[in-house]
């Protein structure tokens, strides 16, 4: 089965500082790309969508590299509020019917003051 | 706009016994999910639905889970019967079409099996 794979860390980086998690992917037939973003004993929301192109919101950056099969997130000047769980998602849409998200394990950020 | 609407939030149930959980999609969005999530891992996908019919359940354990969305809004997810490693807290998402959309994530069900 198609695999999403993540460092789970824990990061530890010292607020202010940047910091970068990198994710792979095994089926290159994947077409869509996501970070969520989970609090502890809450639902994963939709961080940012990640494009070809690369894609930036704020403080964030998302990076695909279709050729080497991983996603990108980097979080510049980071915040206290930053400290989560970063979920790596793809999506692919096989000639079957989709596959539907595929989620890494995610990656635990702590951001120390 | 209303988000997608789970219940109950918890439950505890002994081994054995069946439980059933329930699911109701933002209004309008075609496609529906649920997700098995054991502590310290990632959502891990049961079964994916579009409208009223199952597009992918490859992960889901058929023995003992089975899953429907008859009219094609609502779902119910049910585990019969339930072993301790079902212990994990049980997502619903939808989303408006399956294609390269954002997934909305209901707040769980928290499954305990003792």
């Amino acid at each position: 089965r198609k695999e999403v794979e993540q460092d789970p860390g824990p990061f530890n980086v010292p607020e202010g500082a940047t910091v970068a998690f990198n994710c792979t992917y095994s089926n290159s037939a994947s077409q869509s790309f996501f970070w969520y973003r989970q609090d502890c004993r809450k639902e994963p929301k939709l961080l940012m969508s990640v494009y070809s192109s690369g894609n930036e919101d704020g403080r964030f950056t998302a990076q695909l590299n279709r050729a080497s099969q991983y996603i990108s997130l980097l979080i510049r000047d980071s915040k206290l509020s930053d400290s989560a769980t970063y979920l790596c998602v793809v999506n692919m849409i096989s000639g079957g019917g989709a596959d539907g998200l595929t989620f890494g394990k995610g990656t635990h950020l702590i951001i120390q003051p | 706009e209303a988000g997608v609407a789970q219940s109950p939030r918890y439950k505890i149930i002994e081994k054995r016994q069946s439980v059933a959980f329930w699911c109701n999609p933002i209004s309008g969005h075609a496609t529906l999910y649920w997700y098995q999530q054991i502590l310290g891992q990632g959502p891990k996908l049961l079964i994916q639905f579009q409208n009223n019919g199952v597009v992918d359940d490859s992960q889901l354990p058929k023995d003992r889970f089975s899953a429907e969305r008859l009219k094609g809004v609502d779902s119910t997810l049910k585990i019969q019967p339930a072993k301790l490693e079902d212990s994990a807290v049980y997502l619903c998402a939808s989303s408006l079409t399956r294609t390269n959309t954002e997934a909305f994530f209901g707040q769980g069900t928290r499954l305990t099996v003792v």
